[in-house]
């Protein structure tokens, strides 16, 4: 079954410890990315990954690092976490990158809901 | 840098009532990419449609049809003969073109009720 996995589905943790959520896709797609839900801001981008290890920052980088060693992986490690990452975060997936004028569609993991102390 | 509104931050209408769902973009690409996206209660991400800025024809499906207008930048969304399944927050999103802006930027939602 063609899938997003996120892992853990639930954190709750204490400011400064470092932490590293886990996201894998089986479709081989070239394209992931993170993104963070706040009530009230909607969906924003943190990071995201053309292809092995081609990342760039979205909108909200600050205090979040990623890394993109294979194709299937794409991990989002905070490295000191602060209350204010407190957030559901999702990732997400697609064939090629979403800037080309064949659409593809963006698959999304089912969300890691993290409350820093 | 590129931004969407989503004005409307709530909405209710009785099952069976049609509803527009505003999208305002913001971008100084020539091409670019909008998106929709539902999550419904259960809290997925589900993704609807995807346009691109030069293909201007209306798209539609099932109930579901799209508006895009370059002229006024805006991408709404309607639902037609509402049903109860429809209630969810949808999201509007924006892309920039292939090698200098693949960021995706999400509107802040509107909330859907459809009340049986």
């Amino acid at each position: 079954e063609a899938q997003v996995t996120q892992n853990p589905r639930y954190l709750i943790t204490v400011t400064g410890k470092k932490l590293t959520v886990t996201c894998s896709q089986n479709m081989n797609h070239e394209y992931m990315s993170w993104y963070r839900q706040d009530p009230g801001l909607g969906l924003r981008q943190i990071y995201y990954s053309m292809n092995v290890e081609v990342t760039d920052k979205g909108d909200v980088p600050e205090g979040y690092k990623v890394s993109r060693k294979e194709k299937r992986n794409f991990p989002l490690i905070l490295e000191s976490p602060s209350p204010n990452q407190t957030s559901l975060y999702f990732c997400a997936s697609s064939l090629k990158r979403l800037g080309r004028p064949k659409g593809e569609t963006q698959y999304f993991g089912p969300g890691t809901r993290l409350l820093v102390l | 840098a590129q931004k969407v509104t989503q004005a409307q931050t709530e909405i209710s209408v009785v099952e069976k009532e049609d509803v527009t769902l505003d999208c305002v973009y913001e971008t100084r690409d020539t091409t670019y990419y909008l998106f929709w996206y539902k999550q419904p209660p259960s809290g997925e991400l589900v993704f609807l449609i995807r346009r691109n800025s030069f293909d201007e024809q209306n798209e539609i499906s099932g109930r579901y049809s799209w508006n895009f207008q370059k002229s006024t930048s805006s991408f709404n969304f309607t639902i037609t003969a509402s049903q109860v399944v429809d209630s969810a927050v949808y999201f509007c999103a924006l892309s920039g073109p292939s090698f200098g802006n693949e960021k995706l930027t999400f509107g802040t939602g509107t909330r859907l009720t459809i009340i049986p």
